[in-house]
């Protein structure tokens, strides 16, 4: 079974800095995607961004990028320029091809943003 | 276009109740997904759908709860003599197919169990 793993349960950063979040997982799958998905107060899951496992290249959306290191199982995201509204949790999630499509998501990490 | 709509946002129920959870997925999807998040935790995988049918229900347990997708109207997670460990934020997820990068989630549906 695949598992999702953030070591980090809370994090902060000041406004305008960069901060990096840690997702490592773990699975048999050669092909599969990995997502980041933030959730502010009002419980709305969003998407942040989204990568596919045979894509060497990392993903970027404005100021969110990913490192994704395939031999290490590895995912982290990077935010720059950190803003007052990117203060939420933020879940890595998994999901392989061969397993329904459902998402394996982390425990989360609470990212909080100091002005 | 309408994203995936849930309902109630807010359901109470003592112990003992049935409580009905409704999703309608996006216009044109037609795979539902239903997850669980307890307090301060990850979601949780419940049950996949299709129309009229359950292709995945790993993630269910086995007593009290049932899902449905019906041909006609939203998908309806059922969670039968409810009790407090039912407690918990309820999210559904649609996708117009077997896709793994499309799944568009709900608002969710908070249920608190005294």
């Amino acid at each position: 079974a695949q598992t999702v793993t953030q070591s980090q349960p809370e994090m902060s950063v000041q406004e305008a800095e960069t901060v990096t979040l840690s997702c490592t997982y773990d699975t048999s799958e050669s092909d599969y995607y990995l997502f980041w998905y933030k959730q502010p107060p009002s419980r709305q899951m969003i998407l942040v961004i989204r990568q596919e496992a045979y894509k060497q290249q990392n993903a970027t959306e404005n100021r969110f990028s990913v490192n994704f290191q395939k031999a290490a199982k590895s995912f982290s995201l990077k935010i720059s320029d950190s803003q007052l509204g990117d203060a939420a949790m933020y879940f890595c999630a998994y999901s392989g091809n061969n397993a329904g499509n459902m998402l394996t998501f982390g425990g989360g990490t609470r990212l909080m943003v100091k002005p | 276009n309408a994203g995936v709509m849930q309902n109630p946002r807010h359901l109470v129920r003592r112990r003992g109740q049935e409580a009905r959870l409704r999703c309608s997925p996006m216009k044109g999807h037609s795979h539902v997904y239903w997850y669980r998040q307890l307090p301060e935790e990850g979601l949780k995988f419940m049950v996949y759908l299709q129309k009229e049918n359950i292709i995945d229900e790993s993630g269910m347990p086995k007593e009290r709860f049932s899902a449905e997708f019906p041909k006609e109207g939203p998908s309806i997670l059922r969670i039968q003599q409810v009790v407090r460990g039912d407690s918990a934020a309820y999210f559904c997820a649609s996708s117009p197919q077997r896709a793994t990068y499309e799944q568009y989630f709900g608002p969710g549906t908070r249920l608190t169990v005294t």
